[in-house]
């Protein structure tokens, strides 16, 4: 039981390339989200799906875009990147434990934008 | 006003100490809050749920102040391996969103 993965643990893009950064839950969790983590900020909400085919946008989606046709996986696509896309992205799941959601989250893909 | 608030901190505190944090939200509609743990360079662990009639776990206690809008931490017995930022989180009722606090930092000192 591998948890939340995310690949690549890093990665360095020019201005303007695109790239997808990837997350797979094995722990058949319907809700995922994609989070990112500038310095000294919390945690600020960029997407989440409820179950696989629906997605909705967090607090800052502009610059991004989701997709989720499978329970396991939930991709993140940056088109066009841009400096202030330079952060820690992290990728969660969660189900309903009780009356919460309890969140566990991958280890976080380092993005620098050149 | 921001929606979950934290003292940055450092706490330095020696090892062996009892030490607490507070964290304030603004939504009344606040339905479920969390304590997460996060590591330099690594991601938040859930380190344990808050409850209304507060939690304790080992050495550490969670409460819940519905009327004044916070929640608590208290670590007792501090150990060099709980040095970490603690994360207060908040999840809106009826919604999938949570809201983080920026963490309070502690290090424990020998």
């Amino acid at each position: 039981n591998a948890g939340v993965t995310q690949t690549p643990k890093f990665r360095i893009l020019k201005i303007g390339q695109s790239m997808t950064l990837q997350c797979t839950q094995d722990m058949n969790h319907n809700y995922m989200y994609w989070y990112r983590q500038d310095p000294g900020m919390g945690l600020k909400l960029i997407y989440y799906s409820v179950g696989a085919g629906i997605t909705d946008k967090g607090e800052v989606p502009n610059g991004y875009n989701v997709s989720r046709s499978t329970t396991e996986d939930f991709p993140l696509r940056l088109e066009l990147a841009a400096p202030s896309q330079t952060s820690v992205y992290f990728c969660a799941s969660s189900f309903r434990q009780g009356g919460t959601y309890e969140q566990y989250f991958g280890p976080g893909t380092r993005l620098t934008v050149t | 006003r921001k929606e979950v608030e934290q003292d940055p901190g450092p706490f330095n505190v020696p090892e062996g100490a009892t030490v607490a944090f507070n964290c304030t939200y603004s939504n009344s509609a606040s339905q479920s809050f969390f304590w997460y743990r996060q590591d330099c360079r690594k991601e938040p662990k859930l380190l344990m749920s808050v409850y209304s009639s507060g939690n304790e776990d080992g050495r550490f206690t969670a409460q819940l102040n519905r009327a004044s809008q916070y929640i608590s931490l208290l670590i007792r017995d501090s150990k060099l391996s709980d040095s970490a930022t603690y994360l207060c989180v908040v999840n809106e009722i009826g919604t999938y969103k949570y809201i983080f606090g920026t963490g309070t930092r502690l290090k424990v000192l020998a």
